[in-house]
């Protein structure tokens, strides 16, 4: 249980074009989740909690009208870079907590990653 | 600022040469310290969650344990499918994660 999937898990894009990542639950409805961003041989850095049905919640220094999060409903967030441009490119991961029946699923389960590359 | 340090950066072995990670931490309200194993190009995948000092935890070849300071994660007799990048996190209370920079393990046949 706890399956968590990205998509697309790659893409490449040009430089001020849009790019939209969806992350979604399979096996539980994930009440909180997070969104990550992690560069070559570097460690995850948070960017972003969302609630359910609230407003996400963004990290010092990271652009919210860059970087839009939607948690519309309990088993998909997404993520949509904004104009991207070259610097953004950088493997972006989903992490989702939340509930299977009446079992609290305290863990945080990640994606698999989506590879963004801006040309 | 909760901050999480991992050592050694970088760990190569020999099959079944047996080892262990370092994880130490500073966190305010350590709701609960967690491993995970992340391969190239893939999202971290979850190990062990741990919450209080004196816990322990094992899984196959691995097995984690947790002071009031800091965590272990302990191989014994490693595989070459063991080779990974190993990664600690603190949760503090408001469930955000705070991940060290990793340690990544080379298990030689």
């Amino acid at each position: 249980g706890a399956v968590v999937s990205q998509h697309p898990s790659w893409v490449i894009c040009k430089s001020g074009t849009s790019v939209k990542i969806e992350c979604r639950s399979l096996d539980f409805q994930a009440t909180t989740m997070f969104w990550y961003r992690q560069f070559p041989k570097q460690s995850l850095m948070l960017m972003a909690t969302s609630n359910e049905g609230s407003k996400a919640t963004y990290e010092q220094g990271v652009e919210k009208d860059k970087f839009l999060i939607n948690h519309a409903s309990l088993t998909l967030s997404t993520l949509t870079v904004t104009s991207a441009h070259p610097e953004d490119s950088s493997f972006y991961i989903c992490s989702a907590r939340g509930t299977s029946g009446r079992r609290i699923v305290d863990t945080q389960y990640f994606g698999p990653g989506t590879r963004l590359t801006v040309l | 600022e909760d901050q999480v340090t991992q050592s050694p950066e970088a760990l190569r072995l020999q099959e079944g040469e047996s080892s262990s990670l370092n994880c130490s931490y500073t966190v305010s309200g350590l709701r609960g310290l967690f491993w995970y194993r992340q391969d190239p190009g893939k999202g971290p995948e979850f190990l062990f969650t741990l919450y209080s000092a004196g816990e322990e935890k094992e899984k196959e070849r691995l097995k984690a344990t947790l002071t009031k300071k800091e965590s272990f994660l302990h191989i014994t007799a490693p595989k070459p499918e063991d080779s990974a990048t190993y990664l600690c996190a603190v949760q503090a209370y408001d469930y955000k994660l705070s991940f060290g920079a990793g340690t990544t393990v080379t298990v030689r046949a």
